[in-house]
């Protein structure tokens, strides 16, 4: 079966940096995505992988190991705002989104 | 502003009623989603429509119904066959589906308890 997997829930102090990390396995691959979800509102799209490597964008950065089936998400200087679900979907050889659980990320002053 | 708006943001129903959830874009998009999310779970895909008049079920579709008569309108009802329907449902739309760097828009939500 398909499968992504992220950590449920991970704690970061303000101005900090935080990696949160998402393993796959899917009938192929057509790119990973990043999306964030503040509580109760609606995921926006934070980042696109779909080659090996690091794509940086701001305070966040997006790193993607096709071989591994891996990929993480990096954010620099946390802010109080940063504190969401963190999404990441893959999308398989049909081109459907494959959806992980999402990773809960607590910021604490 | 150009967006995807959903209503109602919160919805009650009674156990054996029909419901229905709008979703409404002006993006222009092709694609149109429906997707439904639980605790602990994620999201996971109800039906979709890449053109007007025409959708296919996604991973969940039983208990649900679409309709796709405008490009700009996708409806959901929820009906009583659906037995847990208690969740977050979630609209979305893009232009182009299969395209790998297809990004979704997603309109806010509506949460539906059943009492």
């Amino acid at each position: 079966g398909q499968n992504i997997d992220q950590p449920t829930e991970m704690t970061a102090t303000e101005g900090a940096i935080v990696q949160i990390n998402c393993t796959y396995q899917t009938s192929g691959f057509n790119g990973l995505f990043w999306y964030q979800q503040h509580a109760g509102e609606a995921p926006t799209f934070l980042s696109y992988n779909v080659l090996d490597g690091l794509e940086e964008k701001g305070r966040f950065s997006s790193f993607l190991s096709r071989s591994k089936g891996y990929s993480y998400l990096l954010l620099k200087e946390l802010q109080m705002k940063d504190s969401a679900s963190y999404l990441c979907a893959v999308r398989d050889s049909n081109y459907q989104l494959i959806w992980g659980a999402g990773t809960k990320l607590i910021i604490k002053p | 502003d150009g967006g995807i708006t959903q209503s109602p943001k919160y919805l009650f129903r009674k156990e054996g009623q029909n419901v229905t959830l709008s979703c409404e874009q002006n993006l222009n998009h092709d694609a149109m989603y429906w997707y439904r999310q639980d605790p602990g779970q994620g999201l996971r895909l109800i039906y979709y429509s890449q053109i007007v008049n025409d959708f296919q079920k996604g991973d969940i579709a039983e208990g649900y119904s679409v309709s796709r008569e405008k490009k700009e309108s996708f409806p959901l009802t929820v009906t009583s066959a659906q037995k847990n329907p208690t969740a977050f449902y979630l609209c979305a739309s893009s232009s182009l589906m299969n395209s790998g760097a297809n990004v979704l828009t997603f309109g806010a939500g509506s949460r539906l308890t059943v009492l």
